[in-house]
């Protein structure tokens, strides 16, 4: 089954303890990225990658990083987590990227940062 | 005033009605998305646009570029159809960043 998946799915954890949410697909798709969605700011991109290796930054970068060395996978890192990263992450993939065709989004991860 | 504008924010309706979500951007785009999420949290993409109409079972998706405007209409809506509707834009020649309007809250009553 084609599907984008995540992992975990729900997480607390505590001020400044490193952690990295999942991300892989099994559609062969170039595009992938990482959004969060606050109440009241709704969805919000943070990183995407057009393919291996080349990745770049969406609208609210600060406090995460990512990496793409396959193609399948695109972990998102919270080196040092703070209570403003509390929120609901989705990732996404596309098959060449977002003019082309239509995303397929990740189950979502829910985040709390006590 | 935020690039992505939505509305109604919240629309409550009988089932069987049409209905109506409205998107207004401010920027240049090269696409826009009609996303779904459902009250379980999950996500779909239904619509990607550059132009014209698409139409898929009861969900009819127009763009005029020229007015900045898109819409999404639900024809025979359905207690089903009840869910977040989310328009995201594509922004400017060769970026791939996506910019979301604050969603749509639809209720569809029986």
């Amino acid at each position: 089954e084609a599907q984008v998946t995540q992992n975990p799915r729900y997480l607390i954890t505590v001020t400044g303890k490193k952690l990295t949410v999942t991300c892989s697909q099994n559609m062969n798709h170039e595009y992938m990225s990482w959004y969060r969605q606050d109440p009241g700011l709704g969805l919000r991109q943070i990183y995407y990658s057009m393919n291996v290796e080349v990745t770049d930054k969406g609208d609210v970068p600060e406090g995460y990083k990512v990496s793409r060395k396959e193609k399948r996978n695109f972990p998102l890192i919270l080196e040092s987590p703070s209570p403003n990263q509390t929120s609901l992450y989705f990732c996404a993939s596309s098959l060449k990227g977002l003019a082309a065709d239509t995303q397929y989004f990740g189950p979502g991860t829910r985040l709390t940062v006590l | 005033k935020n690039e992505v504008e939505q509305s109604p924010q919240n629309l409550t309706a009988q089932e069987g009605e049409f209905i109506t979500i409205n998107c207004s951007y401010s920027v240049g785009i090269s696409a826009l998305h009609w996303l779904q999420q459902h009250p379980g949290g999950g996500i779909v993409s239904l619509f990607m646009l550059s132009s014209g109409k698409k139409k898929h079972g009861r969900l009819i998706a127009t763009i005029n570029i020229q007015e900045k405007h898109s819409s999404l209409h639900i024809t025979a809506s359905h207690p089903r159809d009840s869910a977040v509707y989310i328009c995201a834009v594509r922004s400017g020649q060769g970026a791939q960043k996506l910019v979301f309007g604050q969603g749509t809250r639809l209720t569809i009553n029986p």
